[in-house]
């Protein structure tokens, strides 16, 4: 099972948008609507963001948002803040009744 | 709130087994609901599901693993385990022990993570 593809980074001014893509396959991402975020700030445990494509855990912020389209999911962080800058991956049930996880990416804020 | 935290040997010898065990706090295994899991992290690079148990003991594995993993649970002491045997420099990584809700495919709670060096 490959790992989903994600950019390495992806950066931006505080207060703009951002948006993160994760691209699978007919047999993870496209397949199931179990497609979840986690945030990693540097030497951290990951942090579950969006869970089921597009839902926001009870304390996550407005701010963050999940879509899918086909075989790719998205995350945007909208009025993007100092401390949104960190690791971001994705991952996705699959198939296999297994987890894949994306390759991660790092958002810088400028 | 329901806290997860892994313990063992931080440096383990080429060829010999791996044991971790996560001790829950905050929740009882036993009382159902929960698939109890292992995630690791490679030193710079992206996380790997390794596998996770649930309190009646079933198991699901990575294939990539299965092999060289057993993950066992004791709920009379509120923990869960990992072993992984035959380990080589490829295994070092940061292992964390998370929590998949039964009904929803995501990890929600997650432990601090514990380093695990592969050296003689």
């Amino acid at each position: 099972q490959s790992a989903l593809t994600q950019p390495a980074s992806v950066s931006g001014s505080p207060g703009q948008s951002i948006t993160i893509s994760c691209t699978g396959t007919s047999s993870d991402v496209g397949g199931y609507n179990y497609v979840s975020w986690y945030q990693q700030h540097p030497g951290k445990a990951p942090k579950l963001m969006i869970y089921e494509v597009s839902n926001r855990p009870s304390g996550v912020s407005n701010r963050f948002s999940g879509s899918k389209s086909g075989n790719t999911a998205s995350l945007t962080i909208s009025g993007l803040q100092a401390e949104d800058e960190a690791d971001y991956y994705c991952s996705s049930y699959t198939s296999s009744s297994l987890y894949v996880f994306g390759t991660g990416t790092k958002v810088t804020v400028l | 709130q329901v806290q997860l935290q892994e313990s063992g040997p931080g440096l383990v010898k080429p060829s010999q087994t791996l044991s971790l065990t996560c001790t829950v706090s905050g929740g009882s295994i036993s009382s159902g609901g929960y698939y109890w899991s292992w995630i690791r992290q490679h030193p710079g690079k992206g996380l790997e599901w390794i596998g996770y148990i649930y309190y009646s003991g079933s198991t699901y594995y990575n294939p990539s693993l299965k092999s060289r993993v057993t993950i066992s649970v004791d709920t009379s002491k509120n923990q869960f385990s990992l072993k992984l045997s035959s380990v080589t420099a490829a295994d070092t990584a940061v292992y964390y022990c998370a929590r998949r809700h039964s009904s929803g495919y995501y990890f929600g709670r997650w432990g601090q993570g514990t380093l695990v060096t592969v050296s003689s």
